[in-house]
């Protein structure tokens, strides 16, 4: 079963910031925040992950709670082509299996 | 750099008939994952390869469902005989290694059981 817990969906307006919200409270210390994301027919996407700190990429932010029991991914100004659902897994860093557990995930609706 | 390739991208079949989806990886990728997806889920890891070794494939229906991936390189999953439940979209990704590595999806197969 899947560890995280995310709204089932969003809207969000063109050029807007989205902000996507994900509870991971059993998390331990040696599992990452992934987040990927799905376009309506294709395959998932990665697009960034993280442990502890806040992570930047070309695509997105990680923001990670203190704790680490929550976190939010942040596309700064989305566009309609972000219009797709987003999947935060919790992964183990160690071990021989990396195996992703999806969840339902978020739909976001970007808005024109 | 050429992405996860698989086909056929559709597939209809009549239930108890058998069906075969083939992946080829990115070139180099150690790992490889068949994924299945039913309408409405997130994907379900079917099995995981590392060169031509199973790691996982605690979640494959055994009776129903088999893979192999022959030198390493292309899989092929196999389901026969199918079954209506069996709906959904099979997804293969690979990863260059299996340490955390990030995975790479391919455009998936469709497949309905009629």
């Amino acid at each position: 079963d899947a560890k995280t817990t995310q709204p089932p969906s969003m809207d969000c307006a063109e050029g807007r910031a989205a902000n996507l919200p994900c509870n991971h409270s059993t998390i331990s210390g040696n599992e990452y925040v992934y987040w990927y994301r799905q376009i309506h027919s294709q395959g998932p996407q990665y697009i960034i992950h993280g442990l502890k700190n806040n992570e930047t990429n070309e695509m997105a932010s990680l923001i990670i709670t203190e704790d680490r029991k929550s976190s939010t991914l942040i596309l700064p100004h989305a566009t309609l082509r972000d219009t797709a659902v987003y999947y935060c897994i919790v992964r183990l860093s160690g071990g021989s299996n990396y195996k992703l557990t999806f969840g339902k995930g978020t739909l976001l609706t970007v808005n024109p | 750099e050429a992405g996860v390739a698989q086909s056929p991208r559709y597939k209809i079949i009549e239930k108890r008939q058998s069906v075969a989806f083939w992946c080829n990886p990115i070139s180099g990728h150690a790992t490889l994952y068949w994924y299945q997806q039913i309408l409405g889920q997130g994907p379900k890891l079917l099995i995981q390869f590392q060169n031509n070794g199973v790691v996982d494939d605690s979640q494959l229906p055994k009776d129903r469902f088999s893979a192999e991936r022959l030198k390493g390189v292309d899989s092929t999953l196999k389901i026969q005989p199918a079954k209506l439940e069996d709906s959904a979209v099979y997804l293969c990704a690979s990863s260059l290694m299996a340490s955390g590595d990030t995975q790479y999806f391919g455009p998936g197969t469709r497949l309905t059981v009629l």
